[in-house]
């Protein structure tokens, strides 16, 4: 596997249930991120870790609750989801702090029903 | 508030023209302006970015255009090819902000053979 790759590529899901998406960075990065991509909205960024430590949340819903284990991995655990969170959920990494470019992974797509 | 407007939301172009999008930003602090291509199921990835102490950038057919005064940068795709048709985002950030990007709301480029 090579850049940054995410799991499952689509997920359905009712508003009770509780699910996770998974990315992983081999890119050897340790800054990672996760943003909503909605249709009709600029992308989001919704939380940012650097070293494995939450630096940034933009504002999000208690109901996306992020896990990063490792500067490798990040996860984006969801419960209690309402339909308007039905989106593309994309990962990205990037080589530490500053201007740095992120690589973006294909993305999650998201249907709450 | 949206600090990053990007216009238009949909360009057709035709093969050999050039496409031009237009960025307008609000927070003077801004002080890295990348350009995202992203294409049908796939994430959004790096195309050329610039810094406001240089007023144009050019890599191959794409150029960047900064008008740091007015607070606009554009991107101009030369020779148009069916292969450029993507959706395209600019996006802003600045040092203090560490990683942080603001995205414009996106542009559906379709260049017609």
């Amino acid at each position: 596997e090579t850049g940054v790759t995410q799991t499952p590529r689509h997920l359905v899901m009712g508003m009770t249930n509780k699910k996770s998406l998974k990315c992983e960075q081999h890119l050897g990065h340790n800054a990672m991120y996760w943003y909503k991509q909605s249709a009709k909205k600029p992308l989001e960024l919704m939380f940012v870790y650097n070293f494995k430590e939450q630096t940034e949340n933009n504002s999000v819903p208690s109901r996306f609750s992020p896990e990063c284990p490792n500067s490798s991995h990040l996860f984006l655990h969801l419960h209690t989801l309402q339909p308007e969170d039905s989106a593309l959920y994309l990962c990205a990494s990037s080589q530490g702090q500053g201007n740095n470019e992120q690589f973006f992974g294909p993305g999650t797509r998201l249907t709450v029903l | 508030q949206q600090q990053v407007k990007q216009s238009p939301q949909s360009l057709i172009v035709q093969k050999g023209g050039i496409s031009i999008i237009n960025c307008a930003y609000e927070n003077t602090a801004f002080d890295y302006f990348p350009w995202y291509q992203q294409f049908p199921g796939k994430g959004p990835a790096l195309l050329i970015a610039i810094r406001p102490d240089v007023s144009e950038k050019k890599e191959g057919r794409f150029t960047i255009s900064f008008n740091k005064s007015a607070k606009q940068f554009s991107l101009h795709i030369m020779d148009s090819q069916p292969g450029d048709s993507a959706t395209y985002f600019c996006a802003a950030s600045y040092n203090n902000a560490g990683n942080m990007l603001t995205f414009g709301g996106g542009t559906r480029l379709m260049v017609k053979p």
